[in-house]
């Protein structure tokens, strides 16, 4: 079955450092892997994903993410975090025609 | 833009009250899923459909029921409420993935109260 973990609930960073938000997946095959942000109190926005080709992927936001095929990780960074960055971030895998399989989810705190 | 509508924001029911969620989505999506969200727990798939009439169970469907007549329009029906579906529902659409790259379009979300 495909998977994703997120090995962090929390992750807390100050303005203008950079950020980094954990990612590991397991699938067999060729992994599809994609980034959303949740704001309280609202649905999940795609911030970006990865189907193949360059392993360093930008998305919305000044976000990007690496792919790393040895480490099977997806990591999200942001050089220089924002305080309005401060949300839920989900990692999730393509599991099949249909779903995503979701990671748990971690919080991210950007303090002025 | 690709929008998935869910009619209400905030919703406070009773208890064993028959409660609709409806979600609409305007880009011809053949997926539909409805998701509930609890803090620590991530989201747990409750229902989704990958066509009209279709439905097909997802990790925690009991109490809850679907219904998709139209292929724009994806209901969660929450049979007889109980103070335990108290939730973040979230519903999603997406286009049947051929080659992987799609993934899911989200509502805003309902929030709803059993009291």
């Amino acid at each position: 079955a495909q998977s994703v973990a997120q090995p962090e609930d929390q992750v807390k960073v100050a303005e203008g450092n950079p950020l980094t938000v954990k990612c590991t997946y397991s699938v067999s095959g060729n992994p599809y892997l994609f980034w959303y942000v949740q704001y309280p109190n609202r649905g999940l926005q795609f911030l970006l994903k990865y189907i193949t080709g360059d392993n360093l992927v930008k998305g919305s936001y000044g976000f990007e993410a690496e792919f790393n095929k040895s480490q099977t990780s997806f990591h999200l960074k942001k050089p220089s975090a924002l305080v309005s960055d401060s949300a839920l971030y989900f990692c999730a895998v393509r599991e099949d025609d249909y779903k995503l399989s979701f990671g748990a989810g971690t919080t991210v705190t950007v303090r002025a | 833009d690709v929008k998935v509508t869910q009619s209400s924001r905030y919703l406070v029911k009773r208890t064993g009250e028959k409660v609709f969620l409806e979600c609409v989505q305007d880009m011809d999506h053949e997926n539909m899923f409805w998701y509930r969200q609890d803090p620590g727990l991530g989201l747990r798939l409750i229902y989704f459909s990958y066509d009209v009439k279709m439905k097909e169970k997802g990790d925690i469907p009991e109490g809850y029921s679907v219904s998709r007549e139209k292929k724009e329009r994806f209901s969660l029906i929450l049979e007889s409420a109980s103070t335990n579906q108290t939730s973040m529902y979230l519903c999603a659409s997406s286009y049947t993935a051929g080659q992987g790259g799609y993934g899911y379009t989200f509502g805003s979300g309902t929030r709803l109260t059993v009291v």
